[in-house]
């Protein structure tokens, strides 16, 4: 059936660097693959989303990878901060109106 | 201020009631969209609709029931059909042009005890 998951489930990341949040996804026919970040206690935020025919996006120090021939998509952020600590969804439309959600990794950054 | 508000926050009900959970939006979007959040996982979508008085069951829509009456509102019910209906509510929005950016709001917790 449809599936979206995460490889890692927590992700500890120092502050300043880098971090990098993994996600395999299963339906082929999805059109378009996203990333959400949730804080504690509130509703998800959109951060960035990358269409099937792409395999790179970039934002504002985020960076989505998208390698379809291992189903296998990813969220860069760069220079982590405090502020990113958080809950990351990916999540991918499997049709015109329905999206998909994986299970979230929590990111937290050391201080 | 543009937004999509969620009432109450938190609502505690007992065994066999139903309950009513209020999401309005002023963002003038067609689409709206509740989704369930139990602990440490991910959101299952209860129920959408595309435009007002017609919407769609997602994949965990028994025991739930819903109207779209006005564009603004998507009212979810949670009847005493529901097994579990502890958990946290989302309800979301998106334009019928960008369908992967949705907004949120800020969440419902139910407790049923």
């Amino acid at each position: 059936g449809e599936s979206v998951g995460l490889h890692l489930p927590t992700l500890s990341v120092q502050e300043g660097d880098n971090s990098i949040i993994n996600c395999a996804y299963s339906n082929s026919a999805s059109d378009y693959f996203i990333w959400y970040k949730q804080e504690s206690g509130k509703g998800p935020q959109f951060i960035i989303d990358i269409r099937s025919n792409m395999d790179k996006r970039q934002g504002q120090r985020v960076t989505v990878l998208l390698n379809k021939t291992v189903k296998h998509l990813s969220l860069q952020i760069a220079a982590t901060q405090p502020g990113d600590s958080a809950v990351y969804f990916c999540a991918e439309r499997t049709s015109y109106d329905k999206v998909i959600f994986g299970p979230g990794t929590s990111l937290s950054v050391i201080p | 201020d543009g937004g999509i508000t969620q009432s109450p926050k938190y609502l505690f009900r007992k065994e066999g009631q139903n309950v009513t959970l209020s999401c309005e939006q002023n963002l003038n979007h067609d689409a709206m969209y509740w989704y369930r959040q139990d602990p440490g996982q991910g959101l299952r979508l209860i129920y959408y609709s595309q435009i007002v008085n017609d919407f769609q069951k997602g994949d965990i829509a028994e025991g739930y029931s819903v109207s779209r009456e006005k564009k603004e509102s998507f009212p979810l019910t949670v009847t005493s059909a529901q097994k579990n209906p502890t958990a946290f509510y989302l309800c979301a929005s998106s334009s019928s042009d960008r369908v992967t950016e949705a907004f949120f709001g800020q969440g419902t917790r139910l407790t049923v005890v």
